[in-house]
């Protein structure tokens, strides 16, 4: 069992939708979670970073963090084309600095 | 905010050379960098942990000999791909961490395309 699964889509969906990507997690000592957005040929950007179950909004974004279940979501809201992207969650131990990924999930937003 | 730089964005070399890709922190100090490899349609692959002032630590199965990381300031860290070969054609990628209150925000550079003919 990886220690981080997220479904690596493809997820396509039309323009103004609510997109919602998920991954979950086994170990419980993953306290640092961020969701990263990486266009085709380029580095991951930093979309989201929590650390503490809840959410955290921004923009059209928001990050949820539920860590009784092991369980984060990325909820895009009024999707656009330009969120066509891949999307990767990643969580780390408390004072490291070594992320484990998920396996990125490939989102279409059609015009 | 936080900025990772890499350079070159793409190289092409010739089978047998050697590239050397840097990796920068731009606004923060970074003891720590990490590089990895992406091959299309992926995710990351850790290939090894830079070390400010120390050896690197290498995954398993990454040839040390081969990818030669040094990491001799705060702020940047280099990766030689030695002898290189057209397998080794991939999307190379580091990352840094900025310490902050809430742990460590970890940024990414735009990676480095290389190509081996």
């Amino acid at each position: 069992q990886k220690e981080v699964e997220q479904d690596p889509g493809p997820l396509s969906v039309p323009e103004g939708a609510i997109v919602s990507l998920n991954c979950t997690y086994s170990n419980s000592a993953f306290q640092y979670f961020m969701w990263y957005r990486q266009y085709s040929r380029k580095g991951p950007e930093l979309l989201m970073y929590t650390y503490s179950s809840g959410n955290k909004e921004d923009g059209r974004f928001t990050a949820q963090v539920d860590k009784s279940s092991k369980y984060i979501s990325l909820f895009i809201r009024d999707s656009q084309p330009s969120d066509s992207a891949t999307y990767l969650c990643a969580m780390i131990w408390g004072g490291a600095q070594k992320l484990v990924f998920g396996q990125g999930t490939r989102l279409t937003i059609n015009p | 905010g936080a900025v990772v730089s890499q350079h070159p964005s793409r190289v092409i070399c010739k089978s047998g050379t050697s590239v050397k890709i840097e990796c920068r922190s731009l606004d923060f100090q970074a003891t720590t960098m990490f590089w990895y490899r992406q091959f299309p349609k992926q995710s990351l692959m850790l290939m090894a942990t830079s070390n400010e002032g120390s050896k690197a630590t290498y995954e398993q199965g990454v040839e040390k000999d081969k990818f030669l990381i040094n990491h001799a300031s705060l702020t940047l860290s280099t990766l030689t791909v030695t002898s290189a070969h057209p397998e080794d054609s991939s999307f190379y990628i580091c990352s840094a961490g900025e310490q902050g209150i809430a742990g460590n925000t970890i940024y990414f550079g735009e990676g480095s395309w290389l190509t081996v003919v």
